[in-house]
């Protein structure tokens, strides 16, 4: 079976542009978080979806927006792009989205880098 | 607000032998969990091991167990028999009981293991 699946796994932007990365959860998984991790520092979590609904947003700015769609894989969005944007993008599935019950696991990640 | 912090940026140890990563977290749950993820070169986030923290047992996976002390609230991961394969960032996360997937991640340990 095939795990986590994110695109594009690395992309250059420039300040002020748009970025949508695409993550595709394990079959079955029904929720789907984002988190955001800098060069050097611990993944922050962003966003998490379940059944197309956000059940969970990080201290991110609105520039960052999520959406989940039937077939429960998920796209981030990041508007007006700034240097400090520059991160790698992970995106974990799990089995359920409420009260956590079982494990979290994780794309490898889209590398983003803003010029 | 609930932290998470690894105070060792880097450790190196010998193959074969045995290495402690330190943890510590601040929290005024009483019900979470904690974890240990491995990020390899490869990038792909892996959970080593998991702690129920109403549970008073510490966890145990093969050559990965913890030293979980609550009233501390320290949790540290002692890999026994390092293998080259080990080399990795490691870092240490937790989550409510009753939230979502939401997990609060310290900085990481980058582990060196020698031949």
């Amino acid at each position: 079976d095939a795990g986590v699946t994110q695109s594009p796994t690395h992309l250059i932007k420039t300040r002020g542009q748009h970025v949508t990365l695409r993550c595709s959860p394990i079959s079955g998984h029904k929720s789907v978080s984002w988190y955001q991790q800098v060069l050097g520092q611990g993944p922050q979590f962003i966003f998490q979806y379940y059944e197309k609904e956000e059940r969970g947003r990080g201290n991110f700015p609105d520039r960052f927006s999520a959406r989940q769609f039937p077939n429960y894989s998920s796209e981030l969005n990041v508007n007006a792009l700034l240097l400090g944007d520059s991160a790698l993008y992970l995106c974990a599935s799990s089995l359920e989205g409420g009260r956590y019950t079982g494990e979290l696991f994780f794309g490898e990640g889209s590398r983003l880098t803003v010029l | 607000a609930q932290t998470v912090t690894q105070s060792q940026p880097e450790m190196s140890v010998q193959e074969a032998e045995t290495v402690t990563l330190s943890c510590t977290y601040d929290t005024s749950e009483s019900n979470y969990y904690l974890f240990w993820y491995k990020q390899p070169p490869s990038r792909q986030m892996i959970l080593v091991i998991r702690q129920e923290a109403y549970k008073q047992q510490n966890a145990t996976e093969n050559r990965f167990s913890v030293n979980f002390q609550k009233a501390a609230k320290s949790f540290s991961l002692k890999i026994s028999d390092s293998q080259l394969g080990d080399t990795a960032m490691y870092f240490c996360a937790f989550t409510w009981m009753d939230s979502s997937y939401k997990l609060i991640f310290g900085s990481g340990t980058r582990l060196l293991v020698r031949p």
